[in-house]
């Protein structure tokens, strides 16, 4: 069974530039998850998505990140305009169901704001 | 709402020796507590999970404890080997998300 890809893998960008990540999770999972891991710390919860609606985004800083996942399959997290303090490493974990505790992650999208 | 603690935030231990990896949480509505192994560059990996109604696990050469009186619960890795150098984080489940600890960066001396 094929993990979680994630999309880039690196970015660079200078401060006020936008960028969008891209996910696409486990196949016939309906849960996704986005979270933002700083450096030195745990991950934190961006948004969480059941099929295509959105479940939990209460720490997604909405005046700068947004996120979709239109067909309940793939999902885009996009930061417009992004600050330095934006630079963290960006995961996506999907799992079956609402319902289920295992979360899989993907590899990560490692942002840097310069 | 929870919070989860961990300790230590760096942990050497001697290839062969074990190692234990502490958390505590606050809400005692937690109901599900999995170990994450984080190499670099890479996602967190599930590598062993317990549920709020038992009170120990063992996977091989690891281990997890649960102690909800206290509301903690630990990783024990035996026999470390060099495999075994990552970041470890523990993390708690209320309805399904998870609370992360802030890891701990386990190194495994030759």
């Amino acid at each position: 069974e094929a993990g979680v890809a994630q999309s880039p893998r690196y970015k660079i960008i200078e401060k006020r530039q936008s960028v969008a990540f891209w996910c696409n999770p486990i196949s016939g999972h309906a849960t996704l998850y986005w979270y933002q891991q700083i450096l030195g710390q745990g991950p934190k919860l961006l948004i969480q998505f059941q099929n295509n609606g959105v479940v939990d985004d209460s720490q997604l800083p909405k005046d700068r990140f947004s996120a979709e996942r239109l067909k309940g399959v793939d999902s885009t997290l996009k930061i417009q305009p992004a600050k330095l303090e934006d630079s963290a490493v960006y995961l996506c974990a999907s799992s079956d169901s609402f319902s289920s505790y295992e979360q899989y992650f993907g590899p990560g999208t490692r942002l840097t704001v310069t | 709402g929870e919070n989860v603690e961990q300790h230590p935030s760096t942990l050497s231990v001697q290839e062969g020796d074990s190692a234990v990896i502490k958390c505590t949480y606050s809400d005692s509505a937690s109901n599900y507590f999995p170990w994450y192994k984080q190499e670099l560059g890479k996602g967190p990996q599930l590598i062993i999970d317990i549920r709020s109604n038992v009170g120990e696990k063992k996977d091989q050469r690891i281990a997890v404890t649960l102690n909800k009186t206290a509301k903690h619960f630990s990783l024990h890795i035996t026999e470390t080997q060099p495999e075994d150098s990552a970041v470890y984080f523990c993390a708690a489940s209320i309805s399904y998300q998870l609370i992360w600890g802030a890891g701990t960066k386990l190194i495994i001396k030759p």
